[in-house]
């Protein structure tokens, strides 16, 4: 079984600042990676996801992420945040064999303000 | 293709009712999930069609709850006897037959039991 820690449940942060949101998970199986995001009243959006290969993944609308193993982590990040970048922000993952249903976090609300 | 689609967006429902809900997957996938998501939480696993089959349900889904696919097109989820339990939001995603596939959502169902 996996399961997903999301830290922070609310991150403040000023337009054009840096921003991370932390990510850790646990998996006694290899896993998948990803992050979704989730604006009022619509349906989630995948950001990015890992799936094998390169650590650092990168995402739509200028996010990234990186794949930590030995710290079960899967932090993401973005260089410089717009107000239109408010919104709530999951974590999942799934194990990487056979059917793959997603284990969410509780979420993290990213709130940017000018 | 429009997406995941589903209907009705809303539904308020006295306790004791049932109530069902529809989802349409994007028509080349063969994958279809559906989650429930309270109020500041993420998104919980409930049940998974592969095509017609139904090949996983969570211990959430209580026998009240019932789901179908048939022909593994739309897909209706029923909340029998409904309880203020039961309030949530109930979203659908369908995805490809491959590892790692996306799991695309719709807007999903707000249900309110009074």
């Amino acid at each position: 079984a996996q399961s997903v820690t999301q830290l922070d449940s609310q991150v403040p942060v000023f337009e054009e600042a840096p921003v991370e949101l932390r990510c850790n998970y646990s998996s006694s199986v290899s896993v998948y990676l990803f992050w979704y995001v989730q604006y009022p009243n619509q349906g989630l959006q995948l950001l990015l996801k890992y799936l094998s290969g390169s650590t650092l993944v990168k995402g739509i609308n200028g996010f990234e992420a990186e794949f930590n193993k030995s710290q079960t982590s899967f932090h993401l990040r973005k260089p410089s945040v717009h107000i239109s970048d408010t919104a709530e922000y999951f974590c999942a993952v799934s194990g990487n064999t056979g059917f793959q249903k997603l284990v969410f976090g509780t979420g993290t609300r990213l709130l940017v303000s000018p | 293709d429009t997406g995941v689609s589903q209907d009705p967006r809303h539904k308020i429902t006295k306790r004791g009712q049932n109530v069902t809900f529809r989802c349409d997957p994007i028509s080349e996938h063969n994958r279809l999930y559906w989650y429930r998501q309270t109020l500041g939480q993420g998104p919980e696993f409930l049940t998974y069609f592969q095509n017609e089959a139904q090949l996983e349900k969570s211990r959430l889904l209580s026998d009240r709850f019932s789901a179908e696919r048939p022909k593994g097109s739309f897909s209706t989820l029923e909340i029998q006897r409904t309880e203020q339990g039961d309030s949530a939001m109930y979203l659908c995603a369908s995805s490809p037959a491959l590892p790692g596939g996306e799991q695309y959502f719709g807007p999903g169902t707000r249900l309110t039991v009074t």
